[in-house]
């Protein structure tokens, strides 16, 4: 079955640390995309990318890092620089970001939790 | 900006009862509309979608219809179950901006169905 995994689906860190979580998708979409979630604000924006090598910012790049050195995966980084890195993390990717193919599939998210 | 509001939940209903979840947009394009959902601790699903003016998006008995001149999307369902218990969110892609392709999303709207 193709769809989009995130791994694991809790992750706990000290604070100081900095973390990666997983995603990897098998439905040859070009397009990939972080989000955040946190209680009551909806999903923001964090990093995508269009293509493989390619990665632009999206509206809370701050204390994250991304790479995308193949199609099928797009590892977030969660750095110490990020103030407020607990949260609930979205993975998600469409065929590319053209009209009609741009509907966003997402993975199960991780949840993490910095103390 | 592009954006999207929602009404504010949280919504309670009994089953078997009629549901709206108000939707309208800010876009300077021509935008795509996508309502999701999630159910607890669960990445979101695509519902619906409508890419052009007076489309009808619909799927699992949910209904909506892309009315350009009220910049609207109103999320319906004639008698809801409690398995709908979730929550729905509005999304606009516009493919105009600078931003291509990429989604705003709404802050969501929680549903809660009592039997």
């Amino acid at each position: 079955d193709g769809g989009i995994t995130q791994s694991p689906k809790y992750l706990f860190r000290k604070e100081g640390q900095n973390v990666t979580l997983s995603c990897e998708q098998n439905l040859n979409h070009d397009a990939m995309y972080w989000y955040r979630q946190d209680p009551g604000q909806g999903l923001r924006l964090i990093y995508y990318s269009q293509i493989v090598n390619d990665f632009q910012k999206g509206d809370i790049a701050e204390g994250y890092s991304v790479s995308r050195e193949k199609k099928e995966s797009f590892p977030l980084t969660v750095t110490s620089a990020q103030k407020n890195p607990t949260a609930f993390y979205l993975c998600a990717s469409s065929i590319d970001m053209d009209r009609g193919r741009d509907e966003q599939y997402f993975g199960p998210g991780t949840r993490l939790t910095v103390t | 900006g592009d954006s999207v509001t929602q009404m504010e939940g949280p919504v309670t209903l009994s089953e078997e009862a009629f549901l709206t979840i108000n939707c309208t947009y800010t876009a300077t394009g021509y935008p795509s509309l996508f309502w999701y959902v999630q159910y607890p601790g669960e990445g979101l699903q695509l519902l619906l979608k409508a890419t052009k003016a007076d489309d009808k998006g619909s799927n699992k008995g949910f209904e909506a219809t892309y009315r350009k001149e009220t910049t609207s999307f109103h999320l319906e369902k004639g008698s809801v179950q409690v398995s709908d218990s979730a929550v729905y969110f509005c999304a606009l892609s516009d493919l105009r901006g600078s931003t291509l392709g990429r989604l705003y999303f709404g802050r969501g709207t929680q549903l809660t169905v009592w039997p």
